[in-house]
């Protein structure tokens, strides 16, 4: 079984509908992240969390809210879909090493289309 | 914010060929990352370094911390070895959270 996990894996909406993406780990790390990849932009940071207590705005935030629901469960939220939000969404984990750096574990991505 | 430039954006080559990505950055960092991303979507991380080499198979990663420089070599490449290839840099995370900060790709084929 897969590590990380998303769901759904495909998805297709119309504008203003609210949608929410999941993803679910069994690693046991308390870090996890979301990340959207657009063509020609690569990937970049929606939201981070440390810990079930500790959310933190990624350099794209505008539009999404995130919910921590417990260690394994890390929801992104799109409160009225846009079309500019179509992309493929990666849900990430990570766990520090000894040096402090992390080593980052993806899921298989979520493809949204916002019609 | 650092910025990640990676070259080239495309490469196409005959199977066996010696394969060499580069990536640069701007900012000082705690590791650098190349990841793989097959045609179905997926993201595997291929090596976490923060200075000198890393080999895994035919695959070998290298990194200059002073020129802030890195670069991803595949020797005796194989069709197999078609994929986007992502270098991704990290700050020093200490007790924060940051995410990775990632170049826009490099898309390989490789032909029979």
């Amino acid at each position: 079984d897969a590590d990380v996990t998303q769901t759904p894996r495909n998805r297709i909406t119309k504008t203003g509908k609210r949608i929410m993406l999941e993803c679910s780990q069994t690693k046991g790390h308390d870090r996890m992240y979301w990340y959207r990849q657009d063509p020609g932009l690569g990937l970049r940071l929606i939201y981070y969390s440390f810990d079930v207590k500790d959310i933190n705005k990624g350099e794209i935030s505008d539009g999404y809210s995130v919910s921590r629901q417990a260690q394994a469960k890390f929801s992104l939220s799109l409160e009225s879909a846009i079309p500019n939000q179509t992309a493929l969404y990666f849900c990430a984990t990570s766990e520090p090493t000894g040096q402090g750096y992390n080593e980052q574990f993806f899921g298989p991505g979520t493809r949204l289309t916002v019609l | 914010k650092n910025e990640v430039e990676q070259s080239p954006q495309n490469l196409t080559a005959q199977e066996g060929e010696f394969i060499t990505i580069n990536c640069s950055y701007s900012v000082g960092i705690s590791a650098l990352h190349w990841l793989q991303q097959h045609p179905g979507g997926g993201i595997v991380s291929l090596f976490m370094l923060s200075s000198g080499k890393k080999k895994h198979g035919r695959l070998i990663a290298t990194i200059n911390i002073q020129e802030k420089h890195s670069s991803l070599h595949i020797t005796a490449s194989h069709p197999r070895d078609s994929a986007v290839y992502i270098c991704a840099v990290g700050a020093y995370s200490g007790g924060g959270a940051d995410g990775l900060t990632f170049g826009k790709g490099t898309h390989l084929i490789i032909q029979p």
